[in-house]
């Protein structure tokens, strides 16, 4: 079946260091990966996607690109802010999934000022 | 600016004790679901429904009910709570894979749940 797979955390970094999180992924077919954010407190939103292999999805300096040939789409972010403490999920969306959302288990990330 | 509500947002309950989490979304989905988030384990699926009337199971649906009986609505039933069921629960929805397995999920914002 369709899974996810994403780096364990917690990670801790510094204010303006580089942010990698990886997420690779086991999905039958063409599936599209998204990046989804939770702020403390609060609900999942999307912070990006991707819907085929080679797009680069970004937004708010964050990127992931689509890689088929690793099954990956890693998130990366050039140089971190305190605002961007949150947990990230990395999920996949697949026509064979029947409608269903498979999420990773999710990365704390947290930044030092 | 409505998107998906759940209610309520807290709630105590007692072991054995039945409630229903609400939840609604005014953007004509047709994908609704319900998640579980506990720590350590990021987001399971207890049941999703893929357009009115139709309903299925998710990764862990014992111990709940769902029916979807409006596009719009999609509460979830507890109806016999047990401590194993203290987590944080969210209701998503998105337009259909029909349209495109690129279709972006709203979230509402968690009901927090704690039985005793």
């Amino acid at each position: 079946g369709n899974s996810v797979t994403q780096m364990e955390g917690p990670v801790t970094l510094s204010e303006e260091a580089f942010l990698t999180i990886n997420c690779t992924y086991t999905a039958t077919g063409y599936p599209s990966l998204f990046w989804y954010v939770q702020y403390p407190g609060e609900g999942l939103q999307l912070l990006l996607k991707a819907t085929k292999a080679d797009d680069k999805g970004s937004n708010k300096g964050f990127e992931a690109t689509y890689r088929k040939e690793t099954t990956s789409f890693h998130l990366e972010k050039g140089s971190v802010q305190v605002s961007d403490s949150a947990v990230y999920f990395c999920a996949l969306s697949s026509y064979s999934s029947a409608s269903k959302i498979i999420f990773g288990s999710g990365t704390r990330l947290s930044i030092r000022p | 600016n409505a998107g998906v509500t759940q209610t309520p947002k807290f709630q105590v309950l007692k072991t054995g004790q039945s409630m229903t989490l609400q939840c609604a979304q005014d953007m004509n989905h047709e994908y609704m679901s319900w998640y579980r988030q506990d720590p350590g384990m990021g987001l399971r699926l207890i049941h999703y429904s893929v357009g009115a009337g139709i309903t299925d199971q998710g990764e862990v649906p014992n111990g709940y009910n769902v029916s979807r009986s409006t596009t719009e609505d999609f509460p979830l039933r507890l109806l016999s709570a047990a401590p194993s069921q203290t987590s944080v629960y969210f209701c998503a929805s998105s337009y259909s894979n029909a349209r495109g397995s690129g279709n972006t999920i709203y979230f509402g914002e968690g009901s927090w749940l704690t039985v005793v």
